[in-house]
């Protein structure tokens, strides 16, 4: 299966909203509300942000929402912030114990 | 406070073999699902092997299916990874991480270990 389809770059002022979007198809990302959005700044691990499409773990600010509509996910941050400059990656579960990651985007803060 | 630690990585000729460990701590490793995720330089995530919580299940990409081979030893709450006829493509910075593939996510993710496979 191929990989998940994020733009490469997205940018925004601090303050500013940004939306970052995720898309699969009906066998992935439109079958399963199992779709993740991960943080990852440069030389560091990536860190969970939202797990199964819109859940926040607990220490992530509430500036980090997810949503799913068809086969596309969203990752909006809120209220920009220049730590949020990073790359950020989107994973579904692809079905037959299969997953599937984005190409991942990076964020810049203007 | 959940660690995981790999070791392991190294040099490698093409063709050549590498077994990677992931020390895992301050969870209940054996309830647990876990994953190796990769990442080439410069590049994205790409989820490469899972293993069930007793070790009786096992799951791969299609791009190491029968090159890899995912174990796990709850008596010693590692998590290994045996890589065989290894190819210049899989060059990456690999990740242990633990979560559930069929919930899509890992929640903890260890600093990953460099594996670099060139003549």
């Amino acid at each position: 299966q191929s990989a998940l389809t994020q733009p490469p770059s997205a940018s925004g002022s601090p303050g500013q909203s940004v939306t970052i979007s995720c898309t699969g198809t009906s066998s992935d990302v439109g079958s399963y509300n199992y779709v993740s959005w991960y943080q990852q700044h440069p030389g560091n691990a990536p860190k969970l942000l939202i797990s199964e499409v819109n859940k926040r773990p607990s220490g992530v600010p509430d500036r980090f929402s997810g949503s799913k509509s068809g086969n596309t996910a969203s990752l909006t941050v809120s209220g920009l912030q220049a730590e949020d400059e990073a790359d950020y990656y989107c994973s579904s579960y692809g079905g037959s114990d299969n997953l599937l990651f984005g190409g991942g985007t990076k964020l810049t803060v203007l | 406070e959940v660690q995981l630690l790999e070791s392991g990585g190294g040099l490698v000729q093409p063709g050549g073999s590498l077994r990677l460990s992931c020390a895992a701590s301050g969870f209940t490793f054996n309830t647990n699902a876990m994953s190796w995720v990769r990442q080439a330089p410069g590049k994205g995530l790409e989820w490469v092997a899972a293993i069930g919580p007793t070790g009786a299940s096992m799951y791969y990409a299609d791009s190491v299916k029968g090159r890899f081979t995912i174990s796990r030893d709850n008596s010693k709450n590692t998590l290994s990874l045996q890589m065989d006829s290894l190819r210049a493509e899989d060059t990456a910075l690999y990740y242990c991480a633990k979560g559930w593939i069929s919930r899509g996510y890992f929640d903890y993710w260890g600093q990953g270990v460099l594996v670099t496979v060139s003549s």
